[in-house]
């Protein structure tokens, strides 16, 4: 079965940009794999912000995006506010197994 | 509204056994696959099982493979895992899953512990 892997850990500026990435270890990252991010905080369950690599639902902030970029998923999010620092996790999905990424702890400093 | 509630989490020593349940309900149970999904004390999310709509099909991670059994009661729109031979490392909260119209609705978990 695939590693998925992302970053462990980030921090970004409030007001700044910082882009998390998902990767796999038998390759590209695509449409087929229908990335999701999650969104989680100390004590709650995980929140879908992005799914199908870039579609977002209607609670997903503004300034969270999602794509496909250099084989991997990314989420990239653009003016950091301090509700944003918490784990976010990349799950690749088909009909099958779940593959979850280790998930990045993203502080917002 | 979709609506997931676990149950059956406890402490239990290690080799004991448990079984969690997964009470659904705001969708068609019985059309959507379902997911076991668990988080160690300061760990990642970590997935277990799945089974398919009709029960028919199943699959489990390495770690938990002849231990633990997912099925489903799609009567009772419930959904089930059968744990074990648990061993200290499967403490975890357990959630239960759903990927239904571009979203994974998640329950609130539900604690297993094993330790002497």
């Amino acid at each position: 079965q695939a590693v998925v892997t992302q970053e462990p850990s980030l921090t970004v500026s409030p007001g700044g940009t910082v882009t998390l990435t998902c990767g796999s270890s038998t390759g590209a990252v695509t449409s087929s794999h229908y990335p999701y991010w999650f969104q989680q905080k100390p004590g709650q369950a995980p929140r879908t912000l992005v799914y199908d690599a870039s579609k977002k639902h209607s609670w997903t902030p503004a300034r969270f995006s999602g794509s496909l970029l250099g084989g991997k998923a990314a989420l990239t999010l653009s003016g950091a506010q301090p509700e944003d620092e918490a784990d976010y996790y990349c799950l690749l999905s088909d009909t099958g197994p779940w593959m979850f990424g280790g998930g990045t702890k993203l502080t917002v400093l | 509204e979709v609506q997931l509630v676990e149950s059956g989490g406890a402490l239990v020593q290690p080799g004991g056994s448990l079984r969690l349940s997964c009470a659904a309900s705001g969708f068609t149970f019985s059309t959507y696959p379902m997911h076991w999904v668990r988080q160690g004390p300061g760990k990642g999310l970590v997935w277990v099982s799945r089974i398919s709509g009709d029960g028919s099909s199943t699959n489990y991670a390495d770690s938990v493979k002849g231990r633990f059994t997912i099925s489903r009661d799609n009567a009772k729109n419930t959904l089930y895992m059968q744990m074990n031979s648990l061993r200290v490392e499967d403490t975890a909260v357990y959630y239960c899953a759903v990927q239904r119209s571009g979203n994974v609705y998640w329950g609130q978990g539900t604690l297993v512990t094993v330790s002497s």
